[in-house]
C-alpha cells in the first residue's frame, strides 16, 4: 500500500527566511510525484509533478526536489502570500485507477 | 469554465438523509475523480472513473456511498443514510488520459463542505 508522510505539520516563517518541507514516500514503482498547494476553502492547486530521482523543478520561488525515498519543497524568501497548506502526493503503478495518495500536508505561515 | 465546478459549495442536512454532491469537469477531460477531505487531513481517494464507468471504486468506505457518470462528464456522488461520521469536504478532481499516457496531473475543484447534524 502506498503511503505518505509529510513533515513538518505546521512551519511559522518571517518573510524572507527560506525553509524545506519533507514529504517520505513508500511507493510499488513510482509513476510520478505531485505538489499541491490548499488555501484555506479551496481545492488543492497543482504546482509540480516529479517523475524519477534528480529530478527538480522550480516555480517562482519554491522548487521541488525527488529522491528514491523523499521528495523536498524548498521556499526561497518567502512572501506572505506563500502562506497555504502545501500536500504531497505519489502515484503508483499498481494503484488501480491512477489514484494519488495523499500526505496530511504542511500548513506554512509567512508572517510579514 | 476554465476549471472543475462543483455544487452545492456548501450542503448542511440531517442525520439519515440522501444527499447527492455534483462536478462538471475541465471540458474534455475523460478522467473524474471523487476525494474525500477531513479536517486538517490530505484528501483520500473514493471513487475513479474512466469515461463512463467507474474504473475503481476501491476507496468508497460503504454502500452508502454511490456515483455515476452517465455520460462521461458531470458526475454525482449519491450518499444515502448519512452519518455525522460523512461530514467532510467533497472533491472532485479531472485530468486528461490518453493510452500510454505517462502522466496526468489532477485538477481539483472547490469541494463541496458537507455537514451532517
Amino acid at each position: 500500500e502506498d503511503q505518505v508522510t509529510q513533515s513538518p505539520e505546521a512551519l511559522r516563517l518571517q518573510e524572507g527566511e527560506s525553509s524545506s518541507l519533507n514529504c517520505s514516500y513508500t511507493v510499488s514503482g513510482l509513476r510520478g510525484l505531485f505538489w499541491y498547494r490548499q488555501d484555506p476553502g479551496k481545492g488543492p492547486e497543482f504546482l509540480f509533478t516529479l517523475y524519477s530521482a534528480g529530478e527538480e523543478k522550480e516555480k517562482e520561488r519554491l522548487k521541488a526536489t525527488l529522491t528514491k525515498k523523499e521528495s523536498f519543497l524548498h521556499i526561497t524568501a518567502p512572501k506572505p502570500e506563500d502562506s497555504a497548506t502545501y500536500l504531497c502526493a505519489v502515484q503508483g503503478f499498481k494503484a488501480a485507477g491512477n489514484k494519488l495518495t495523499f500526505g496530511g500536508g504542511t500548513r506554512v505561515l509567512v508572517k510579514p | 469554465g476554465a476549471g472543475v465546478s462543483q455544487t452545492p459549495s456548501n450542503k448542511v442536512t440531517e442525520k439519515g438523509k440522501y444527499v447527492e454532491l455534483r462536478c462538471d469537469p475541465i471540458s474534455g477531460h475523460t478522467a473524474l475523480y471523487w476525494y474525500r477531505q477531513s479536517l486538517g487531513q490530505g484528501p483520500e481517494f473514493l471513487i475513479y472513473f474512466q469515461g463512463t464507468g467507474a474504473a475503481d471504486d476501491s476507496g468508497l468506505p460503504n454502500d452508502r456511498f454511490f456515483a455515476v457518470r452517465p455520460e462521461g462528464s458531470v458526475s454525482t456522488l449519491k450518499i444515502q443514510r448519512t452519518e455525522r461520521g460523512d461530514s467532510a469536504v467533497y472533491l472532485c478532481a479531472s485530468s486528461f488520459m490518453t493510452s500510454g499516457s505517462s502522466y496526468n496531473e489532477q485538477f481539483f475543484g472547490p469541494g463541496t463542505r458537507l455537514t451532517v447534524l
